[in-house]
């Protein structure tokens, strides 16, 4: 199947600096890719469409502000936690599939496991 | 609106016993259904779909799921259970307006040898 490359995979912080997070589709355009949270043994929680070229969608409840989503090209999408604190930390998972638009499968990164202290 | 339930929090089977999880859905229009699974501190990864066709899908690893439209029901099934199967496993739908993938709850297999 296509490859979703996500970067870091775990990262420490201090409480108040940002962090950013990698997403790259390697073997496939995508316009499209997906941002999601997940805490402990919980599911997944959709946070925004990520959109190429354009701005991102974010679900309700979720703050663009905090979040920041960039989608600079058809390959990569960044997500920036900004100001962050305890309660952001989180496991962050992108995704993205090359035939999204007629029914195909998404492809998940391995994840970005936040940690702010 | 487009969801999915997956009524256990958690499925115990036997090493070579047969393992169900359950998955119903609720949709407008024709769903197209999916099952990932994850392992500790990884992504997901696909493992089947449905989308049209034969309502048995097979997929990785030896897993397959019997889409059925009378009850809803889009459950992972694999004849013979291995120890490796342990994860967590989750039935998605796609919202055909977003292209975004909606997720269950998630239901944790453990298998015993």
């Amino acid at each position: 199947g296509a490859v979703v490359s996500q970067h870091p995979s775990w990262v420490i912080c201090k409480s108040g600096t940002s962090v950013k997070i990698e997403c790259r589709s390697l073997d496939f355009q995508a316009t499209t890719m997906f941002w999601y949270r997940q805490f402990p043994k919980q599911s997944l929680m959709l946070m925004a469409t990520s959109n190429e070229g354009s701005k991102a969608t974010y679900e309700q409840g979720v703050e663009k502000d905090k979040f920041l989503i960039n989608h600079a090209s058809l390959t990569l999408s960044t997500l920036t936690v900004t100001s962050a604190h305890p309660e952001d930390s989180s496991f962050y998972i992108c995704s993205a599939g090359p035939r999204i638009h007629r029914g195909g499968e998404l492809f998940f990164g391995e994840g970005s496991r936040l940690t702010v202290l | 609106a487009q969801s999915v339930a997956q009524p256990e929090d958690q499925v115990n089977v036997a090493e070579g016993n047969p393992l169900t999880v359950k998955c119903t859905y609720s949709v407008s229009g024709n769903p197209y259904l999916f099952w990932y699974v994850q392992y500790p501190n990884r992504g997901l990864q696909f493992l089947l779909k449905y989308i049209t066709g034969d309502n048995l899908v097979k997929g990785s690893y030896g897993f397959e799921a019997e889409f059925n439209k009378s009850q809803t029901s889009f459950h992972l099934k694999k004849p013979s259970a291995l120890v490796s199967d342990s994860a967590l496993y989750f039935c998605a739908v796609r919202d055909h307006n977003t292209d975004k993938l909606i997720f269950g709850t998630g239901t944790r297999l453990q298998v015993f040898p």
